[in-house]
């Protein structure tokens, strides 16, 4: 059973830039699509961007393009999510998420991280 | 971006009872494939979300038949049979038919 484990709680200062990553075990990597989603202190999901690591180009949503950017290292089954030019309204928890189904387009995410929570204060 | 737009937001239940939970998109959620990608998730407090239905219907492995997910083209419903505690927590609809993927706002699902 694929699982996958994030690295833990980050506290950054507003401008600076936070790296998170996803490590993926027990099964196929690869092939799946990873997508990043945060959610604010009480608020919903929110699709940043994503990537299928065997093809190694991501995607991303027009609000974060040029602040975010996901990488995947697939010797070690691991991806990335670094945004920069931090401010306080990325307190959030960040989530890696895998999609259903291989080397297609985006159809739902079946297999969620645990999270990881980003607090950004001066 | 599609705009998933959930009623109620949120939903007080008796235990035992009934629940549904309706998701409308702003357009058409049919693929050029002929699927339509739409999924429900629910996240219990405190963590992540787990899925439980997509493309509007199938069950993903492991969740309980009291769940169920209908609908076509923008409007979508999930319905929980008899609400037990455990599913105490807010619900979420999600379309990965147009990018980017988008989720609805939420509904909160409590017991009265």
């Amino acid at each position: 059973q694929v699982q996958l484990v994030q690295s833990g709680a980050e506290v950054k200062k507003p401008g600076s830039s936070v790296k998170v990553s996803c490590k993926a075990s027990g099964g196929t990597f690869s092939s799946y699509a990873i997508s990043w989603v945060r959610q604010a202190p009480g608020q919903g999901l929110e699709w940043m961007g994503g990537i299928i690591p065997i093809f190694g180009t991501a995607n991303y949503a027009q609000k974060f393009q040029g602040r975010v950017t996901i990488t995947a290292d697939e010797s070690t089954s691991t991806a990335y999510m670094e945004l920069s030019s931090l401010r306080s309204e990325d307190t959030a928890v960040y989530y890696c998420a895998r999609d259903r189904r291989a080397l297609t387009t985006l159809d739902a995410f079946d297999i969620w991280g645990q999270g990881t929570m980003v607090t950004v204060s001066s | 971006d599609i705009v998933m737009t959930q009623t109620p937001l949120s939903s007080p239940v008796t235990l035992g009872q009934p629940a549904s939970i309706s998701c409308r998109s702003s357009q058409s959620l049919v693929h050029s494939d002929g699927n339509t990608y739409l999924s429900w998730l629910q996240q219990r407090p405190g963590q992540p979300p787990r899925l439980l239905i997509y493309k509007i219907s199938n069950r993903f492995s492991g969740v309980p038949d009291r769940f169920s997910g209908s609908g076509a083209g923008t409007d979508f419903t999930l319905k929980i049979s008899r609400v037990e505690a455990e599913d105490v927590g807010v619900y979420y609809c999600m379309q990965a038919t147009q990018f980017p993927p988008t989720f609805g706002q939420g509904t909160k699902v409590e017991i009265k």
